[in-house]
């Protein structure tokens, strides 16, 4: 099973910075990795694909990098409906697909 | 517009059994991938089980043995038959799509299983 592994678990920026989340998988996973936005009593959002692709109606202030096992989400310019809780999620070797625990992004 | 509505969820015994189920709309139910993800409160999500178009099923290992997905096109719905359910599998359970690159780009808002005695 690949683990994955984010930092931090937490991340205070202030509204109109720059956010840098991290995301590092035990064995190489490609560039089959996914980053989803979860906000309190929703359904996680996904927001990248295939590492830097953005999905379907993302803002472009969300950006993915990286590939293999060392993977990076950046969101540019934060507002006020980015403070959430972020997951990365590898789907290169499964079952089982395998999510990272989750790097809360609040405001400082 | 693509959706996905879970039902069933609610408070059981442990060792009980549940049925959840997921009805879709708005896509080719039949060609996709589904799958179940758990998130127990406050914690991170988990992945539990998967079908893919023609019924081949995967499993979570702490799961399997327990658990039964399936799917029936005609219906676009999926399912998530629990049984010996234990106080661990005390969750909101999503059901989410998969896309043909892997990743889950259309979830639900989620139903409550709660294991209690």
């Amino acid at each position: 099973e690949i683990v994955m592994t984010q930092s931090p678990a937490t991340l205070s920026v202030s509204p109109g910075e720059r956010a840098t989340l991290s995301c590092r998988a035990s064995q190489s996973v490609s560039r089959n990795l996914a980053w989803y936005q979860q906000k309190p009593g929703q359904a996680p959002r996904l927001l990248i694909y295939r590492a830097s692709n953005t999905a379907t109606g993302i803002p472009a202030r969300f950006s993915g990098s990286g590939s293999g096992t060392e993977f990076t989400l950046t969101i540019s310019g934060l507002q006020s409906e980015d403070f959430a809780v972020y997951y990365c999620q590898q789907y290169n070797n499964w079952p089982p697909y395998t999510f990272g625990q989750g790097t809360k992004l609040e405001i400082k | 517009e693509v959706q996905v509505v879970e039902s069933g969820g609610g408070l059981v015994q442990p060792g009980g059994s549940l049925r959840l189920s997921c009805e879709a709309s708005g896509f080719t139910f039949s060609s996709y991938n589904m799958h179940w993800v758990r998130q127990a409160t406050g914690r991170g999500l988990e992945w539990v089980s998967g079908i893919g178009p023609a019924g081949d099923t995967f499993y979570s290992g702490s799961v399997k043995g327990r658990f039964t997905i399936s799917r029936e096109n005609a219906k676009n719905s999926l399912y998530l038959q629990m049984n010996s359910l234990r106080v661990g599998d005390t969750a909101v359970y999503y059901c989410a799509r998969a896309t043909y690159e892997g990743d889950f780009d259309h979830w639900g808002q989620g139903t409550l299983v709660t294991v209690s005695s």
